[in-house]
């Protein structure tokens, strides 16, 4: 069966204090890893897509990475701006819908 | 270049009336797809539309339904409503698997 989860589910740094979010997925055949941000009450806006093993995409404080079973989301310095809900996201093996994991919730506090 | 946009913002019913959504892709997107958010869920994929016929569906009842209409624009029917359609409905917009998503629409059942 077609799954992602998040670790941890919440988490909690100090302003300028680096970190890494994690997210594991079973799928055959991978067409491709999204990470999304997604503000209270708002839909997801996307970040990243990563398509094969040791893939790398950076953005600003974020930089995505992609290994053959997770993928992690590595915030560096992170400011108090940076606090939202990040989803990840795969295609499932049917077609081009998106499973989801439950997203990992970041409070930066200065 | 607007980019998804979905209407109304907000939307409260009572149980067993019907709703309606609406959504307008992202400029030179031809895919649309609706997903339903629980409250501290990731969002959970209802179906996707593509040449104005559904494509694929997820795991919802039939009380689900869709339209796309020939500009692309998209509308989401629920039938019969129960307070656990209370959600975040989310519509996106893509081509091939990149989805961009909708601001979504609040559906509170009472």
């Amino acid at each position: 069966e077609d799954q992602v989860t998040q670790s941890p589910e919440a988490l909690r740094l100090q302003e300028g204090e680096s970190s890494s979010l994690n997210c594991s997925y079973t799928v055959s055949g991978l067409r491709g890893l999204f990470w999304y941000r997604q503000d209270p009450g708002k839909g997801p806006e996307f970040l990243f897509t990563l398509y094969s093993a040791g893939e790398e995409k950076e953005k600003e404080r974020l930089k995505a990475t992609l290994t053959k079973k997770e993928s992690f989301l590595h915030i560096t310095a992170p400011k108090p701006e940076d606090s939202a809900t990040y989803l990840c996201a795969v295609p499932g093996q049917a077609g081009t819908a998106l499973i989801f994991g439950k997203g990992t919730t970041l409070s930066v506090s200065s | 270049d607007a980019g998804v946009t979905q209407s109304p913002t907000h939307l409260i019913k009572t149980r067993g009336q019907q709703v309606t959504l609406r959504c307008s892709p992202k400029s030179g997107h031809d895919t649309v797809s609706w997903y339903q958010q629980a409250l501290g869920q990731g969002p959970q994929f209802i179906f996707q539309y593509y040449e104005e016929e559904e494509r694929q569906r997820g795991n919802f009842p039939d009380r689900f339904s869709g339209h796309q209409f020939p500009n692309y624009s998209s509308e989401l029917n629920v039938n019969a409503l129960l307070l656990g359609d209370s959600a975040l409905y989310l519509c996106a917009s893509g081509s091939g698997t990149v989805r961009f998503f909708g601001p979504g629409t609040r559906l509170t059942v009472l």
